[in-house]
């Protein structure tokens, strides 16, 4: 089946560091990746989706400037959380959908759990 | 706000039992739906999906039922296992820009006991 691997799993760091989190699809190549964030008891949130080779689109209320998205190739979306503080810790989330078109099941990473000190 | 939400926040159930997870979405475009499961510390996990042009669907175990009508949507797993003890999301993909964007709900706990 399709697989979505992330890395890496978990980042602790100062306030100020700025942390990459990298997406590939192992087995399929996915023009669009989506990446989500979810806080503890809660729900997954979109934050952006990742196109290959353009912008990536940004969800009302996400900064694109704090949440740096590169779609490089049709394996690996970057998500980059510029200059890291306590309130960006979340557990941020990619998937891919492996089908063609839209209705195809989104498969997912196993996320980072990231925390800033 | 969220546009799909779920009826029960949690659900114990015993081993064996059959269990229904619930989830009600508002957007009457959503052409597509998906059920996953996400245990601690892990990403959601694929469990079955459905379209709009149908109101049920099998999986191995599970079953997804959808009502358009009114708006819902369930889950149901024969013969629940310790190891379906997970969060259950249900997703929706309104037809609204190219993508497949999911929206989830808010999820319920599903907890087996041997």
């Amino acid at each position: 089946g399709a697989v979505v691997s992330q890395h890496p799993s978990r980042v602790i760091c100062k306030s100020g560091t700025s942390v990459k989190i990298e997406c590939r699809s192992l087995d399929f190549q996915a023009t669009t990746m989506f990446w989500y964030r979810q806080f503890p008891k809660q729900s997954l949130m979109l934050m952006a989706t990742s196109n290959e080779g353009s912008k990536a689109t940004y969800e009302q209320g996400v900064e694109k400037d704090k949440f740096l998205i590169n779609h490089a190739s049709l394996t690996l979306s970057t998500l980059t959380v510029t200059s890291a503080h306590p309130e960006d810790s979340s557990f941020y989330i990619c998937s891919a959908a492996a089908g063609r078109g839209r209705v195809s099941p989104q498969h997912f990473g196993d996320g980072t759990r990231l925390s800033i000190l | 706000g969220e546009s799909v939400g779920l009826h029960l926040p949690t659900l114990s159930v015993q081993e064996g039992d059959n269990s229904i997870i619930n989830c009600a979405y508002s957007n009457s475009a959503s052409d597509y739906f998906i059920w996953y499961k996400q245990e601690s510390g892990k990403g959601p996990q694929f469990i079955i999906d459905i379209r709009s042009n149908m109101d049920k669907r099998q999986g191995q175990r599970v079953t997804v039922l959808l009502n358009k009508t009114v708006k819902h949507l369930s889950l149901q797993i024969a013969a629940t296992q310790p190891g379906d003890s997970a969060v259950h999301f249900c997703a929706e993909n309104p037809p609204i820009q190219a993508g497949t964007a999911l929206i989830f709900g808010k999820g319920t706990t599903l907890s087996v006991s041997s």
